[in-house]
């Protein structure tokens, strides 16, 4: 057990809708990062929040959005789904900013299938 | 644009030998380089590192060498475990910039 924990594990919606994932993050981390892993792809980062902060972007769409609250919590929201957003989105974080040497702990995912 | 691949989706090895999986990557300002290990239904966990000024890293069973003229890394495991069994990422990145990883190698050690 990692200490990250993800909200729902399994979702099933159609095309069109929105959905928000939830991520609470080991205690005492401040870091909270969403990957995105497609059928045929490896983990894609999205975006990393510190200490309630956005601090790097990777490959998030404009249809997604995320959030870190005060207690550390943190939302991704995919609006206007389609098809190819039905993959496994794991929150990850760490203790600091994030530099190279600082271990990320995973949760383990969310399954989205939009159909 | 993939800059981390590993080429072979998938390795069997039997039980005690030793399991050997490959990773290349493009960007050379890569300094730091991660293999996480993931089982079903399971987050990926972390597993070992190493840093660019290093060509070996090892952790009991678990070796890292780095060849940084290839732009090329493996991870040894030996002796191979059937609890190995799982899918192992490799990932890297630069200081300040997010982590980068591969499409994942499955490994089944068989008894």
């Amino acid at each position: 057990d990692s200490g990250v924990t993800q909200t729902p594990k399994h979702l099933i919606t159609a095309t069109g809708q929105r959905v928000t994932l939830r991520c609470s993050p080991r205690s005492g981390d401040l870091s909270v990062y969403w990957y995105q892993q497609s059928l045929d792809q490896g983990l894609q980062f999205l975006i990393q929040y510190y200490n309630g902060e956005e601090r790097a972007k990777g490959n998030i769409l404009e249809r997604f959005s995320a959030q870190q609250f005060p207690d550390l919590h943190s939302e991704l929201n995919l609006s206007s789904l389609e098809l190819g957003d039905s993959a496994l989105y794991f929150c990850a974080s760490s203790v600091g900013l994030g530099s190279v040497i600082e271990t990320q702990y995973f949760g383990p995912g969310t399954r989205l299938l939009v159909l | 644009d993939q800059q981390v691949k590993q080429n072979s989706p998938s390795l069997s090895v039997q039980e005690g030998r030793i399991s050997i999986l490959n990773c290349d990557y493009t960007n050379s300002m890569f300094d730091y380089f991660l293999w996480y290990k993931k089982y079903p239904a399971e987050g990926p966990t972390f597993l070992i590192s190493i840093s660019s000024i290093k060509d070996k890293n090892e952790d009991g069973r678990f070796t890292v060498f780095l060849n940084k003229s290839a732009k090329h890394l493996s991870l040894h495991i030996v002796p191979s475990q059937p609890g190995d069994s799982a899918v192992y990422f490799c990932a890297a990145s630069r200081t300040g910039y997010a982590l980068n990883f591969g499409k994942g190698t499955s490994l089944l050690v068989t008894p």
